[in-house]
């Protein structure tokens, strides 16, 4: 029979609107984590990182926060605009492989 | 500009038939890897190699294969033991040991038809 793929989770906000995108991660030995965004069809693009040393992360127009208690990742998009609609994911590694997140779509309405 | 190329963007393939896809990349990093991405899925590891003629099976290695006769190239071959091959592939790079610089093609998609 044919299989169904799963759902991705979808956000969805006005321009301009701040977002926020959330990851929770598997492994509490990773100690450096990424976040992805991917348009359809496109391989993924990088937007930021973080290590296990640090919080907090500023980029232009992006946060990351890591919660390692939780282990818990998130991205915050600020002024978010129509370009920014796409998939992001995250990953994590100990050094040795990258684990990836399923993602989240995000649409941004004009 | 240095980058990493996958080609052809789009593949079409016949039930039982072998397909290469081509990955080439010019930025002199030594570590490649393969990956499929299936629609509400993580990224999964297919083959890696950190140097030529090397190269190591990822979580979902059959019916796959890979060479690595070129610093440059890491060719993927999805063959007819696959059986459900019909994904988004997508080929990356590292330099040797830093795991953390990657660098992604911008993917092949493959159907069978």
């Amino acid at each position: 029979g044919e299989s169904v793929g799963l759902h991705l989770p979808t956000l969805s906000v006005q321009e301009g609107d701040n977002s926020i995108i959330n990851c929770a991660y598997s492994n509490s030995a990773s100690d450096y984590f990424i976040w992805y965004k991917q348009e359809s069809g496109k391989g993924p693009q990088f937007i930021i990182d973080i290590r296990s040393n640090m919080d907090k992360r500023q980029g232009q127009r992006v946060t990351v926060l890591l919660n390692k208690t939780v282990k818990h990742l998130s991205l915050q998009i600020a002024a978010t605009q129509p370009g920014d609609s796409a998939v992001y994911f995250c990953a994590e590694t100990t050094g040795n492989q990258f684990y990836f997140g399923t993602g989240t779509s995000l649409t941004v309405i004009p | 500009d240095g980058g990493i190329t996958q080609s052809p963007k789009y593949l079409f393939r016949k039930e039982g038939q072998n397909v290469t896809l081509s990955c080439e990349q010019n930025l002199n990093h030594d570590a490649m890897y393969w990956y499929r991405q299936d629609p509400g899925q993580g990224l999964r590891l297919i083959y890696y190699s950190q140097i030529v003629n090397d190269f190591q099976k990822g979580d979902i290695a059959e019916g796959y294969s890979v060479s690595r006769e070129k610093k440059e190239s890491f060719p993927l071959t999805v063959t007819s033991a696959q059986k459900n091959p019909t994904a988004f592939y997508l080929c990356a790079s590292s330099l040797r040991g830093d795991i953390y610089g990657y660098t992604f093609g911008s993917g092949t998609r493959l159907t069978v038809v």
